[in-house]
């Protein structure tokens, strides 16, 4: 299994709502990485998760409040977003830094609008 | 600061041609880098990777890229492209044995007539 799953595909919120993104592998990577990515753009790292700590935030907005709650599982817990944070959210994930093969296989994101 | 700089943003080609697109990146140590595509409405994929060895890497579906330390370039290249190949294509490097924070190019679209 070389995937990294992403739920849901779509999601459509108002400002004010709470929502969350779920990424899950089962690659046994530990390191799991979410990035943003803006419609003709390249991908832009948010965050990073290694053994379950986060080791990496990219100065990322608070509304934007990510959780590890295992070695497979990576979550994005969204609360009153701005319509400029309508975009694709990549989840990815690797081999930790120190392992040899460590490119990052990334899920097919999740497109989120925010009105 | 760290970047990545893929020349051409938009490239279209008619099939049976043959490609080459240009990436530099900006850091003076060692790294690790990465072609990755992306069609339409499909995820990233790796095509090829380069982390030491042979500077001339293979990847999937008959791309190659060739490293050349001296003028920080990781140039990505195959010699009769398909129409298959219509997608987008990101450059994307890393400093080595650091944080796995990889930098990405602005991608290049590239479009394969028939």
């Amino acid at each position: 299994d070389t995937e990294v799953t992403q739920t849901p595909k779509h999601l459509v919120m108002g400002m004010t709502n709470k929502k969350s993104l779920k990424c899950e592998q089962h690659m046994g990577h530990r390191a799991m990485y979410w990035y943003k990515q803006k419609a003709k753009k390249p991908p832009e790292l948010m965050f990073v998760y290694s053994y379950e700590k986060l080791s990496i935030n990219e100065s990322v907005p608070s509304r934007f409040s990510p959780e590890c709650p295992n070695s497979s599982l990576l979550n994005l817990h969204l609360h009153a977003l701005q319509p400029e944070d309508s975009a694709l959210y990549l989840c990815a994930s690797s081999q930790d830094r120190s392992g040899k093969n460590t490119e990052a296989f990334f899920g097919q994101g999740t497109r989120l609008t925010v009105v | 600061a760290q970047s990545v700089s893929q020349h051409n943003h938009h490239v279209i080609l008619s099939e049976a041609a043959s490609l080459e697109l240009g990436c530099n990146y900006s850091y003076g140590g060692t790294v690790n880098l990465f072609w990755y595509v992306q069609y339409p409405g499909q995820h990233l994929q790796l095509l090829l990777k380069y982390f030491s060895g042979d500077p001339l890497v293979k990847g999937i579906k008959g791309f190659e890229a060739e490293f050349i330390k001296s003028k920080f370039s990781f140039n990505l290249r195959k010699p009769s492209v398909q129409w298959s190949d219509t997608a987008e294509y990101f450059c994307a490097f890393r400093r080595a044995g650091g944080y796995n924070k990889l930098i990405f190019g602005a991608g290049t679209r590239l479009a394969v007539h028939p």
